[in-house]
């Protein structure tokens, strides 16, 4: 089975912080997502990257980052942490070509007081 | 640009009773359409997809079809039980490389004894 792993299910951060959230993916995909996801408003994109290195902007990449430094980690970055950042963070993966679906970790729920 | 809408919830329904929940798209060319479950405390899970129109998703007794003319991808299943209760996403992916699954805003459905 595919496997995408948070590195934490539970953060607290206090505002200004640089706030890491790391992601790992163990089956050889090429494409790695972020999503934060809000009540009422679903789940949007953060950032994507389809390659090392690579990285686009997804609809709200405004007070956000990325990494990507190897093909199995995709990392967000915070770069100063404010309330409005508080909420529900999935990473996901998938294979490179048409049609293909993204699996998703368990996320990481970000509370910044 | 490319969109989802689903219908908003939450969706309140006795267990045995049909489910159906819609979904319809907007996009240019043939996407990709799924069906994503967000079970509590979860990260979401395919549940089921279709990639060409008139195609049939099915999965655990949930059923989609793919509907070009009408641009849709309602989900069904005859008979709902407690354990379905979950947040459901429809999503759909641009038939091309370098692109994201966009998401609807989720349904709640909410499945009592």
């Amino acid at each position: 089975d595919v496997k995408v792993t948070q590195s934490s299910r539970y953060l607290v951060k206090r505002t200004g912080e640089k706030v890491f959230l790391e992601c790992v993916q163990d089956m050889d995909h090429e494409n790695m997502f972020w999503y934060r996801q809000d009540p009422g408003l679903g789940l949007r994109l953060i950032y994507f990257s389809y390659d090392v290195k690579m990285k686009e902007k997804g609809d709200i990449p405004e007070g956000y980052s990325v990494s990507r430094e190897k093909k199995e980690r995709f990392s967000l970055i915070l770069e100063s942490a404010s309330t409005n950042q508080t909420s529900m963070y999935l990473c996901a993966s998938s294979r490179q070509g048409l049609n293909t679906e993204a699996f998703f970790g368990q996320g990481t729920r970000l509370t910044v007081v | 640009g490319d969109s989802v809408t689903q219908m908003e919830g939450p969706v309140t329904l006795s267990e045995e009773a049909f489910l159906t929940i819609n979904c319809t798209y907007t996009a240019t060319g043939y996407p990709s359409l799924f069906w994503y479950v967000q079970y509590p405390g979860e990260g979401l899970q395919l549940l089921l997809k279709a990639t060409k129109a008139d195609d049939k998703g099915s999965n655990k007794g949930f059923e989609a079809t793919y509907r070009k003319e009408t641009t849709s991808f309602h989900l069904e299943k005859g008979s709902v039980q407690v354990s379905d209760s979950a947040v459901y996403f429809c999503a759909l992916r641009a038939n091309q490389a370098g692109t994201a699954l966009i998401f609807g805003k989720g349904t709640t459905l909410s499945v009592s004894s």
